[in-house]
């Protein structure tokens, strides 16, 4: 069936690295656009990161551009994050989501997320 | 950014009630309008999209309307695997947003 399992969160220190993957499977990941979308403890929803079919366009919120970088590796089928100068607001839940096939660019495959904690 | 808002942030409700959540988005987003699902510790869960189009899967008590800035996600009839938090997302431009969500909870 269509899964999507992320890996790589844990407790890290501000002004430090880590780097997220989502592992795809059941469906032609190369197919679809991937996001990353996060939500802080007891918070919202906020989008995060967006990277084309291809790897070739990626889009950036204001509050991780120039930390964050959204990359794809078709061949494994695998979606990563890379998160840089981490500071105490990157704390979150991390999903991966696809992009569906729908005009309104819905997210209808989500992963359970990997917790992302920063601390000194 | 288009931002975006739900109202009521949160309601209480008996199953079997009929319940409205309306979500406005700053400007015109056409029909470019998601609706989720979240429970607690869980993934979000699309419940529909294109404003109206119910996912495949989702019960028939799901019900959205509403074009531009004003939308509304209706549950016909409220059972109780349906209280959780609900969060709308337009997917007109970059970034996407969403709104600060609605929880349903019970009376």
């Amino acid at each position: 069936q269509v899964d999507l399992v992320e890996s790589g969160g844990g407790v890290v220190q501000p002004g430090r690295s880590l780097r997220l993957s989502c592992a795809a499977s059941g469906f032609s990941f190369s197919n679809y656009p991937m996001h990353w979308v996060r939500q802080a403890p007891g918070k919202g929803l906020e989008w995060v990161a967006v990277v084309s079919y291809d790897g070739t366009s990626k889009y950036y919120a204001d509050s991780v551009k120039g930390r964050f970088t959204i990359s794809r590796d078709n061949s494994k089928n695998t979606l990563y994050l890379q998160m840089n100068s981490l500071r105490g607001d990157d704390a979150a839940v991390y999903h991966c989501a696809r992009e569906g096939r729908f005009t309104s660019r819905a997210f209808d495959v989500w992963g359970q997320g990997t917790m992302v904690t920063v601390s000194s | 950014d288009i931002q975006m808002t739900q109202s009521p942030s949160s309601l209480s409700a008996s199953e079997g009630d009929r319940v409205t959540i309306t979500c406005r988005a700053s400007q015109s987003i056409g029909s470019y309008l998601n609706w989720y699902q979240q429970k607690p510790g869980k993934a979000p869960k699309l419940l529909i999209y294109a404003a109206f189009a119910l996912q495949s899967g989702v019960p028939s008590r799901f019900s959205g309307s509403g074009s531009g800035t004003d939308f509304t996600l209706t549950i016909s009839s409220l059972q109780p695997e349906d209280f959780a938090t609900y969060y709308c997302q337009q997917g007109y431009s970059t970034p996407d947003t969403f709104g600060p969500g609605t929880k349903v909870d019970i009376k």
